[in-house]
Order: structure tokens, then C-alpha cells, then sequence
């Protein structure tokens, strides 16, 4: 089946620090990926919907400016948290969706900010 | 709009008994349904999903779901609980006309698992 990687699985970094995950679709290309955070205990929330030369779309409540995404090619979206602080601790998940429009996850990033 | 009801947060089975999850769903159009399970600190992996067709679908390990139109639900159930469907389980829907992109997720259930 599709692969969906996460780089990396966990950081750790400073407050006030930038932080880039990377979201690839290994053996596919992805048109629009999608860009998840999971609270402890909690569902998936989805934070924005990436397509592939076009800005992101952003969920209600989901400052653009502190969640950077860019989606430069059809396998490669990158989420950049800006200037971290210790409530942007979370897991953070993405999906990729194929030509079929199946939804393929990636392993998650754990960031803690300290 | 669409959404999902995950009742019960956490369900504790003996092992070898049956396991039910209920997922109920709301949609303005019909629905495609899922079932994704997650292990600690790891991402999603797809169990079943229904799109059309059968109503009652299988998936990897055992699982399956019957899509009941009537009663608005996706229940996931496996006959025999193993120690390893210990987890966190997620019912999704997205509108089969994908006039909305989103996969709406439910809160999830934890699964525990009783040797």
C-alpha cells in the first residue's frame, strides 16, 4: 500500500523556536495533503488543507501565520510551527490523498516544546 | 455537514471475547465510512472502510463493520479479542459526493484488552 513518512518523529525544542516537519508520500503523488493535530486523549483536529502550488486552506481557529505549510511538490508538504511555545506541544499528524482520493496517514510528530 | 458519535471513550473486553465499537454518523449525503486504528505514538492505519456495495465489510485483523443505513451506524466488531487490539479506534465519514474533502473524525475509543 501507499507510505506516508513523517520527519522527523519526535523533537524537542526551545520556546520561541521554529520547528518544520516534513510530510511525504513516498510511492505516490499527492495532490493535496492534509495537516492534523491530536491532543492527549483527544481526536484528530484538523488544522489545514494543503494543495500541491497553492496556498493552504485553514480550519476556523487555525492562526496561518504561527502554522506555516507549504506544499512545493506533488510528495513533499511541510508544516512549520513559528515561534513555539509549550501549548503547541502536541502530535502532530499528516495524510496525503492519492488520484483515487484514498487518505494515507503518516507516523505522527511529537513536539514538545520546553 | 457531517459528523461522528464514538460511544463509550474507553471499552475493556476479556481476551477471546467479542469486541463492539459503535459509531453512529450524521451526513447530508450519503456517506463513505472508516474505521482507523492507532497504536501509541504512531499515525493512523486504515481497518475497513465502506464505500457502496456490501453492506457488511471486512478488514485486517479480524475486524469488520456493517454499514446500517437505517440506524445511521458503522459498528466495528471482531468475534475474538487478541491482547495486540489494544489501541485507540477512530470512526471517520466523508461525504461519498466529496463535495467536502474533510474526513470528519469521532472522538475515538480506547480499547483495552483483559488477559
Amino acid at each position: 500500500g501507499a507510505v506516508v513518512s513523517q520527519h522527523p518523529s519526535r523533537v524537542i525544542c526551545k520556546s520561541g523556536t521554529s520547528v518544520k516537519i516534513e510530510c511525504r508520500s513516498l510511492d505516490f503523488q499527492a495532490t493535496t495533503m492534509f495537516w492534523y493535530r491530536q491532543f492527549p486523549k483527544k481526536s484528530l483536529m484538523l488544522m489545514a488543507t494543503s494543495n500541491e502550488g497553492s496556498k493552504a486552506t485553514y480550519e476556523q481557529g487555525v492562526e496561518k501565520d504561527k502554522f506555516l505549510i507549504n506544499h512545493a511538490s506533488l510528495t513533499l508538504s511541510t508544516l512549520t510551527v513559528t515561534s513555539a511555545h509549550p501549548e503547541d506541544s502536541s502530535f502532530y499528524i499528516c495524510s496525503a490523498r492519492d488520484k483515487e482520493r484514498k487518505q494515507f496517514f503518516g507516523p505522527g510528530t511529537r513536539l514538545t516544546v520546553l | 455537514a457531517q459528523s461522528v458519535t464514538q460511544l463509550g471513550s474507553h471499552v475493556s473486553v476479556s481476551e477471546g471475547a467479542l469486541v463492539l465499537l459503535r459509531c453512529n454518523y450524521s451526513s447530508s449525503v450519503p456517506p463513505y465510512l472508516f474505521w482507523y486504528v492507532q497504536y501509541p505514538n504512531q499515525g493512523l492505519q486504515l481497518l475497513l472502510k465502506y464505500t457502496t456495495g456490501a453492506t457488511l465489510v471486512k478488514g485486517i485483523n479480524g475486524f469488520e463493520a456493517e454499514f446500517k443505513k437505517s440506524e445511521t451506524s458503522f459498528h466495528l466488531t471482531k468475534p475474538s479479542a487478541h491482547m495486540s487490539d489494544a489501541a485507540e479506534y477512530f470512526c471517520a465519514v466523508i461525504p461519498s459526493n466529496f463535495g467536502n474533502e474533510k474526513l470528519t473524525f469521532g472522538t475515538g475509543t480506547r480499547l483495552t484488552i483483559i488477559p
